[in-house]
This record gives structure tokens, sequence and C-alpha cells, in this order.
């Protein structure tokens, strides 16, 4: 079953924040949260991960609650080659490190 | 960069016809991984391995099964195709450590007719 809920779209106009939402309020102490983006007819690409702290890269920036029972992936400056399916993940630590992966948001970034 | 190469991009089969689909990884990852992405179901984990000669189900594994003879190659094995498993097929790997980020092939295209 999947470990996270996210809305199934969402829009975001050019040049504004893009502000994705997951749930993963059964998440344990040991267990990272991980977001991949899946550009049409390609394999998903590796965003952003954490574990408890705030993240950021040269992609995106990573908010954890408190809690860490839900996160947003934050893209500072939507552009129309941001728009792709968002997955976020929460890892497994079992056997051999199994990522699920659920359906995802789909973005829209709008001109 | 990683780069983790699928054999063939499209792929059509008959129904009862075995297929293979390979998957090669070039930067000497321990896990590989095959999953399948449907419409409306996001990506499925089939079977994952974390060693040569080891293997893993995952969440769908009924009727594939795969090889790993080599460190750099995860095949994944259709013995009799059927039309369910009509999909597109992504292969995956990463380091088996934790926090280690996964990279995907371009993925594969089958149709079962």
């Amino acid at each position: 079953d999947a470990k996270t809920t996210q809305p199934p779209s969402m829009d975001c106009a050019e040049g504004r924040a893009a502000n994705l939402p997951c749930n993963h309020s059964t998440i344990s102490g040991n267990e990272y949260v991980y977001w991949y983006r899946q550009i049409h007819s390609q394999g998903p690409q590796y965003i952003i991960h954490g574990l408890k702290n705030n993240e950021t890269n040269e992609m995106a920036s990573l908010i954890i609650t408190e809690d860490r029972k839900s996160s947003t992936l934050i893209l500072p400056h939507a552009t129309l080659r941001d728009t792709a399916v968002y997955y976020c993940i929460v890892r497994v630590e079992k056997g051999g490190n199994q990522f699920y992966f659920g359906t995802g948001t789909s973005l829209t970034v709008i001109p | 960069d990683v780069k983790v190469t699928q054999s063939s991009r499209y792929l059509v089969k008959r129904t009862g016809e075995k297929v293979f689909l390979e998957c090669v990884q070039d930067m000497d990852h321990e896990n590989m991984f095959w999953y399948r992405q449907d419409p409306g179901l996001g990506l499925r984990l089939i079977y994952f391995s974390y060693d040569v000669k080891m293997k893993e189900k995952g969440d769908i594994p009924e009727g594939y099964s795969v090889s790993r003879e080599k460190k750099e190659r995860f095949s994944l094995i259709l013995e009799s195709a059927s039309t369910n498993q009509t999909s597109m097929y992504l292969c995956a790997s990463s380091i088996l450590s934790r926090g280690e980020k996964l990279f995907f092939g371009s993925g594969t295209q089958l149709s079962v007719l």
C-alpha cells in the first residue's frame, strides 16, 4: 500500500512558487522523505530528500513539519519545463532498501 | 553521471511469448529494481536485487521472474506474456546505503498483443 498521500493535480503560474504537499502520517523515525519527478516519456528523476531538517538544493526546497507527518516541496520559480508528475516517497528500511511510489501529483505550469 | 540503460524503448510481443527486458547500469550499484507503470496506478515494484544472484519480491511479482548474474545487469523475464502485462517497465539502481537516491532508465513500453 502507498505510504504517502498527494493531491492528484495542481496548477501553478509560470514564475510563481509551486508548493506541492504530501502527507505521510505513518512515517517512522528512521524513514526519509524523497521527492522525484517524471517528465512525460522519461524515467523519474531525483529532486531532493530529507529526514527531519528542511533541505534546499539547486532544484527545490523541502520543508518537513516538526512531527514529520507531512512535507512540502517548493519549486521557487516554476517554469514550463517543471510540468511533470511529482512523487513523494517514504523510504522503507527493509532488506534491499525499497522505494514505494504512489500516483503522485501532476503539476501543470501555466504560461 | 550514472547511466541506467534499458535495451529497448518499445517492444511488441505476442501472448504466450517469453520476453526478456534487459537493464544495465554503469556505476557499480549494488541495488537494482524493476517497476511497472500504468495509468492511474503509479509505479509499482515488481522485483529488486541487492546483490548478484540475490532477488526479492516486490508488490506485484506474479507472472515475472528476474535474473542477476552480473552486478551491472538485471533482467526481467515474462515467462509467458499476457495482455495484462502491457505496460511501461522502468529499471532503476542505487547504492546500498541509507539515504541514497534511485537512478532510473528511460523505460521500455511493452505491448502484448
